[in-house]
This record gives C-alpha cells, sequence and structure tokens, in this order.
C-alpha cells in the first residue's frame, strides 16, 4: 500500500515568511509524528497526534511552529516568520497505534531551505 | 525527558567483518526500542526493533540485545556488505513518541 506522502519536497522561502508543510500518513494509522533533521544531525522530536486526543506539543522549538490534523488523517505544520536556522528537513512518520510500543514509519521529508 | 546517547558516531570495517552500535537511555519507562537505517538523501527505514520484554532478537545478519537494568541496548551486524553503509540511529519510546540517538556513519570497505 501507499506509505507516507509529503509535500512538497523542496521548500525555499525567504526569511519572514510563513511555510506550510504537508503530511498524509498511511490510511488507517492513528498516530502521526513530527521530527526535524538538521544537516548531519539526528531527528529531533516536535509534536505528536494521537487520536482525538490533544497533542503533545512538548517538542516544539518556539511559538513560531504549530501544527494540524484534520479528520485524524492528513497533517499541516506551520512555521511562521521562518528564521535561517528553521532551515533542515521535517520528516512526518505514522504509526497504527499511539501506545508506547509502536512501529513509525517515515515519509520522504520535507527539504526547507530559509534564504 | 528520555535522553539517548550512541556510539561510536562513525565506524569504518571492511566487507565481512562485524559491526556494533551501542546506544544508552535515560527513562526507565521506555518499553520499544527501534533501530533505523538512513541512507543519503532518503528517509528513514526500520531495520529492526526490539520490545523490553525481550532480551535478544536476530533478523538474518542483523540483532539486537537489550539490556534493561543497565538501560543499553545494542545494534550487531554481522558479515558487513557495502549496502549496510548508511547512518545508523537508534531510538527509545517512551509515551508513544521517540527519542533518537545521534546516528552512527558505518562505512563498509569492500
Amino acid at each position: 500500500g501507499a506509505g507516507v506522502s509529503q509535500s512538497p519536497s523542496n521548500k525555499v522561502t525567504e526569511k519572514g515568511k510563513d511555510v506550510e508543510l504537508r503530511c498524509d500518513p498511511i490510511s488507517g494509522h492513528t498516530a502521526l509524528y513530527w521530527y526535524r533533521q538538521s544537516l548531519g544531525q539526528g531527528l529531533e522530536f516536535l509534536i505528536y497526534f494521537q487520536g482525538n486526543s490533544a497533542p503533545d506539543k512538548s517538542g516544539l522549538p518556539s511559538d513560531r511552529f504549530s501544527a494540524e490534523r484534520t479528520g485524524g488523517s492528513v497533517s499541516t505544520l506551520t512555521i511562521q516568520r521562518t528564521q535561517q536556522e528553521d532551515s533542515a528537513v521535517y520528516l512526518c512518520a505514522s504509526s497504527p497505534t499511539g501506545t508506547s510500543i509502536n512501529e513509525q514509519y517515515f515519509g520522504p521529508g520535507t527539504r526547507l531551505t530559509v534564504t | 525527558g528520555e535522553n539517548v546517547e550512541q556510539h561510536p558516531s562513525t565506524l569504518s570495517v571492511q566487507e565481512g567483518d562485524s559491526a556494533v552500535i551501542k546506544c544508552t537511555y535515560s527513562d526507565s519507562a521506555s518499553n520499544y526500542f527501534p533501530w533505523y537505517k538512513q541512507e543519503l538523501g532518503k528517509r528513514p527505514q526500520l531495520i529492526i526493533d526490539i520490545r523490553s520484554n525481550v532480551g535478544e532478537k536476530k533478523d538474518q545478519r542483523i540483532a539486537v540485545t537489550l539490556n534493561k537494568t543497565a538501560k543499553h541496548f545494542s545494534l550487531h551486524i554481522t558479515e558487513t556488505q557495502p549496502e549496510d553503509s548508511a547512518v545508523y540511529f537508534c531510538a527509545a519510546s517512551s509515551y508513544g513518541k521517540l527519542t533518537f540517538g545521534q546516528g552512527t556513519i558505518l562505512t563498509v570497505h569492500p
């Protein structure tokens, strides 16, 4: 079946502009995660959605970052007033359950470059 | 929160040798430990995982061991091949979210 998809694959934006990144999880997966990966670095947790529960936003680096998940499926990560340090690959993952034992499947990522 | 340390940061081996990557974690509530392989420009791919009620798991040339008392787990790759060259990440899951190690760049020389 189809895996996790993300769009756009690449985004170049000017400092100060807002950007929206989209994630389509695997159909039927109830949990969705956003991570950020800076060049040559590990993956940094940003936010986690599980069903209809309130999202875990503990990883969002600032109030410029927000995310929504509509209808328990598609998610959008929004970065307002982008800064150069926001440049990174933003990865989305989904999981069949949100329990503490779960397999997460990653999308291809969106490479964001802030100039 | 959880903290995961991964060593070594780089590992170079000859084809056919074994490779071992080690991780430690801090949160005793973590009970799921996956390993991901990431090739250059690609997404992380789950290669093996282990749950806290198991001490060892093997899948062909790949094995993972877990010591919950010491809070460490390791990835073992035997008979390495050039196509094993990639960045490997360990992770620990606590309350649904993964905390990743910093990654190990594995290079297998033909």
